[in-house]
């Protein structure tokens, strides 16, 4: 079956500009988790979707960056007026168990590699 | 607050020898740990997990790790290198029934050498 799939794979867009990141969780999948891998920070948490509903959004980096996720499906993190530190991998998760249930295995997408120029 | 530590963000080991990648975490409450590893340019694959069952657990490719609670590790090891476990690898901790959110070390790039 398929996995998670994110798009695009690579980004290039120029400081200032708006980006939209898109996951397609594993299907079923109740939970979906947005995680961003740059050299400086290594692998950092940023937000999890429990159905359309994000109880914790402490880890966006600044208020530059939201997500929404609808339908229980897809989710979107957008990140507005971009930096040049907001150059990074962004991966997202998705798990079958709601969050907290039991153990809860998340399976990653392939990531989409954003540069700011 | 959870935290995990890895020892090394470079290491080399010889093929056919013995591979030790060390991670030690912090938890306020018993965690899980895991292990995963990223091939270059693809995304994260999990080797193994502990959640709370045996402490020594075996992971896909010859992989496993120990639980060892009085000593705060997690230490992933292989009895012989393979050319193909050229990746890198982190260790990673998640607090059971609360957000799942998972915590990641900053990483051990595993070089193989010939």
């Amino acid at each position: 079956g398929a996995g998670v799939s994110q798009s695009p794979s690579n980004k290039v867009t120029e400081k200032g500009k708006d980006v939209e990141l898109r996951c397609d969780p594993i299907s079923g999948h109740t939970a979906l988790y947005w995680y961003r891998q740059s050299l400086g920070q290594g692998l950092e948490f940023l937000i999890y979707f429990q159905g359309n509903s994000a109880p914790d959004k402490s880890g966006l980096p600044s208020d530059r960056f939201s997500a929404e996720r609808t339908g229980g499906s897809v989710s979107t993190l957008t990140i507005q007026r971009t930096q040049q530190e907001d150059s990074a991998v962004y991966l997202c998760a998705s798990s079958l168990a709601p969050v907290g249930s039991s153990y809860n295995e998340q399976f990653f997408g392939p990531g989409t590699r954003l540069t700011v120029l | 607050a959870q935290s995990v530590t890895q020892l090394g963000s470079h290491v080399s080991v010889s093929e056919g020898a013995l591979v030790l990648l060390r991670c030690n975490y912090s938890s306020s409450v018993p965690p899980y740990l895991f292990w995963y590893v990223q091939y270059p340019n693809q995304g994260l694959q999990l080797l193994l997990k502990y959640t709370s069952a045996a402490t020594l657990v075996k992971g896909i490719n010859g992989f496993e790790a120990e639980f060892k609670k009085s000593e705060t590790s997690f230490h992933l090891t292989k009895p012989s290198a393979h050319m193909s476990d050229a990746a890198e690898y982190f260790c990673a901790v998640s607090v059971p029934g609360r957000d799942d959110k998972i915590i990641f070390g900053k990483g051990t790039r595993l070089h193989i050498l010939p």
